[in-house]
């Protein structure tokens, strides 16, 4: 089955600064890769998905870029703030979104004011 | 509209006792998974459903395990006899089956904790 990978685990980066968060995924059937949000207490949330036809995809200040041939998709943070601290998944679908989600292990963002 | 409701919110129990995981997806929607959350193991998928139906159940870990959804506003979660090590947050999450967007919508989780 699809395996996916994630870094870093932790990550503090000062606010303002920029973050970004690594996964690679083993099945290259896969053409499915959301990232979602969890804060303390809460289900995760999604923030941003790409799509295997699609190389890059932006929503203000979040960035999503996928490399098919490598097999690896990347989540971009911008201008940093207080409430981007969380932990982040990524994930991976071998068929619709709406099917089997293959979640990364999590990386824990602090911002640093 | 109210989003995903799970209840309890919290459940503490002895091993070997029963233990019932209750989930009401978002209105119209027809896909329903249940995930399980773990240090060790991160974020699992155990099964899921569309319309009603079970689809995949390859991630429940026992036969200790078993899953319902009698109808399309409710499905349970039980697990009988739990264990320690079944001690984890369970988050349902419900979804609609449209092209333009796959989102999965995550409700707040039921921490159970098994001593």
């Amino acid at each position: 089955g699809e395996n996916v990978e994630q870094h870093p685990s932790t990550l503090s980066v000062q606010e303002g600064d920029s973050a970004v968060i690594k996964c690679t995924y083993s099945d290259s059937a896969s053409n499915y890769f959301p990232w979602y949000k969890q804060e303390l207490g809460k289900g995760p949330q999604l923030i941003i998905d790409i799509r295997s036809n699609v190389g890059e995809k932006k929503d203000q200040r979040i960035a999503v870029t996928l490399n098919k041939t490598a097999k690896h998709f990347s989540l971009h943070i911008t201008e940093t703030q207080p409430e981007d601290s969380a932990v982040y998944f990524c994930a991976a679908s071998i068929g619709f979104g709406n099917e089997k989600l293959t979640f990364g292990t999590g990386t824990r963002l602090t911002i640093i004011p | 509209d109210a989003g995903v409701i799970q209840s309890p919110r919290h459940e503490v129990t002895e091993m070997g006792q029963e233990v019932t995981l209750r989930c009401k997806p978002i209105s119209g929607h027809d896909y329903l998974f249940w995930y399980r959350q773990t240090m060790m193991r991160g974020l699992e998928l155990l099964i899921y459903f569309n319309n009603n139906v079970p689809i995949d159940d390859s991630g429940m870990p026992e036969d200790r395990f078993s899953a319902k959804m009698p109808n399309a506003s409710f499905s349970t979660l039980k697990i009988q006899p739990s264990e320690p090590r079944d001690s984890a947050v369970y988050f349902c999450a419900s979804s609609l089956n449209l092209l333009s967007s796959y989102e999965q919508y995550f409700g707040p989780g039921t921490r159970l904790t098994v001593t």
